[in-house]
């Protein structure tokens, strides 16, 4: 079974630094692109940004390019995006999410919550 | 605002057939074959319905169906069923540059 298992949000205020983790297994996780995809409470979908299979090339959305960084371990079959430099506008659920072609996401995590306030 | 275009509510009754439309410029729908299609409950992640504007993954029934004409992807859902009143998310490629582009959503009752 195809598990995807964020982990590491919360409550941070403004400027501040996450590091959230998605733990894969149920598939061959070093054979995959991989993205996150986020939503803002009520709002709609945003791509934040992809990985390719061994890390040597990675895309952003220009609002967290220089800001947000992602990376992948396929020794542990996990993904990772570091944030920093958090606004208020960051605010979302962040889910991992498997790339089975372009602007095709076929397996995705829970999520989890980050909250930017003060 | 989002990038594409999609009406923000649609509905139909059980065992119609509904569409819902997904507008977008040259640079993303209409400049490339690689549009999705995504149906969120709520509190629920969203699942992948149709991809490369036409192909349904295993396990997605064939009343779900998706087109393109011009710079306007549309999602066709056939003889409407209650499960299938949900949120769905159009989403495209837009080049190098943007890279990914989504609607606003659509809410789709069922009546």
């Amino acid at each position: 079974e195809v598990q995807l298992v964020e982990s590491g949000g919360g409550l941070v205020q403004p400027g501040g630094s996450l590091r959230l983790s998605c733990a894969v297994s149920g598939f061959t996780f070093r054979s995959y692109w991989m993205s996150w995809v986020r939503q803002a409470p009520g709002k709609g979908l945003e791509w934040v940004g992809n990985i390719k299979q061994d890390g040597s090339e990675k895309y952003y959305v220009a609002s967290v390019k220089g800001r947000f960084t992602i990376s992948r371990d396929n020794a542990k079959n996990s993904l990772y995006l570091q944030l920093n430099s958090l606004r208020v506008e960051d605010t979302a659920v962040y889910y991992c999410v498997r790339d089975v072609g372009v602007v095709a996401w076929d397996y995705w995590g829970q999520g989890t919550l980050i909250t930017v306030s003060s | 605002q989002s990038a594409l275009t999609q009406p923000p509510s649609a509905s139909g009754s059980p065992g119609q057939s509904v569409t819902i439309s997904c507008t977008g410029t040259s640079s993303d729908v209409g400049g490339y074959n690689y549009v999705s299609w995504y149906q969120q409950y709520p509190g629920r992640a969203p699942k992948l319905m149709i991809y490369d504007v036409t192909k349904r993954p295993s396990g997605v029934p064939d009343r779900f169906s998706g087109s393109k004409s011009g710079n306007t992807a549309s999602l066709t859902v056939s003889g409407l069923q209650a499960e299938d009143e949900a949120d769905y998310y159009c989403s495209s490629y837009a080049g190098s540059n943007t890279h990914v582009v989504f609607g606003g959503g659509t809410k789709l009752t069922v009546l």
